[in-house]
């Protein structure tokens, strides 16, 4: 079956510890999103990424750092200086740019991250 | 920026119809999007119109495209009790092909299906 993973579903950390969740796809998807979701609120992007070894930031990548090594991964890490890190995360994937206007984005299940 | 607005709730009978709006302010919006979103999962595509269209029907989802008030609408027919989820807009700019087709999303309105 083709589809996006996340993991864990639920993450606990201590303040002031980093946190990395994992996102894979095996759509052959060239470009990734993490997105990022509180209660009441729409989703808010973090980073993206359009190909393999390149991202760039969203509208809230302050405390967050990604990496993009492999087509299929696009880990991102919490760090201690995000300072308001408990919300959901959802990662996403796209076929791509290619300067093809509609491009549905499909999404992973999410990890609820809690920092205690 | 753009920015995608929706009212935060809705509640609908069983068997009646839903209608869900929403209001983006980017005008040169090339698609927008109607995703749902049930309790602690991920987003799903429901459905999607090109802006040159003003309708689009998809069984019992029927989309509403007024470009010039810049205005969507989600009609669900015969709205079941598994249709209560959380629904957001979602727009993009197919022509800022640097931005990578990010969706900027509206905060969602949660449809509660009374039996």
């Amino acid at each position: 079956d083709g589809g996006i993973t996340q993991s864990p579903k639920y993450l606990f950390r201590k303040e002031g510890q980093n946190v990395t969740l994992s996102c894979e796809q095996n759509l052959n998807h060239d470009a990734m999103y993490w997105y990022r979701q509180d209660p009441g609120q729409g989703l808010r992007l973090i980073y993206y990424s359009q190909i393999v070894n390149d991202f760039q930031k969203g509208d809230i990548a302050e405390g967050y750092s990604v990496s993009r090594e492999k087509k299929e991964s696009f880990p991102l890490t919490v760090t201690s200086a995000q300072k308001n890190p408990t919300a959901f995360y959802l990662c996403a994937s796209s076929m791509g740019t290619g300067g093809v206007a509609y491009n549905e984005q499909f999404f992973g299940p999410g990890t609820r991250l809690t920092v205690l | 920026g753009e920015d995608v607005e929706q009212s935060l709730f809705l509640s609908v009978r069983e068997g009646d119809s839903s209608v869900i709006n929403c209001t983006y302010t980017d005008s040169s919006s090339t698609y927008l999007y109607w995703y749902k979103q049930e309790p602690g999962a991920g987003l799903q595509l429901l459905t999607y119109i090109f802006s040159n269209m003003d309708m689009k029907q998809d069984q019992r989802l029927t989309v509403l495209l007024n470009k010039k008030d810049k205005h969507l609408s989600l009609r669900i027919a015969d709205t079941q009790t598994g249709d209560s989820a959380i629904y957001f807009c979602a727009e993009s700019n197919g022509a800022h092909k640097a931005a990578g087709n990010k969706l900027t999303f509206g905060g969602g309105t949660r449809v509660l299906v009374k039996p």
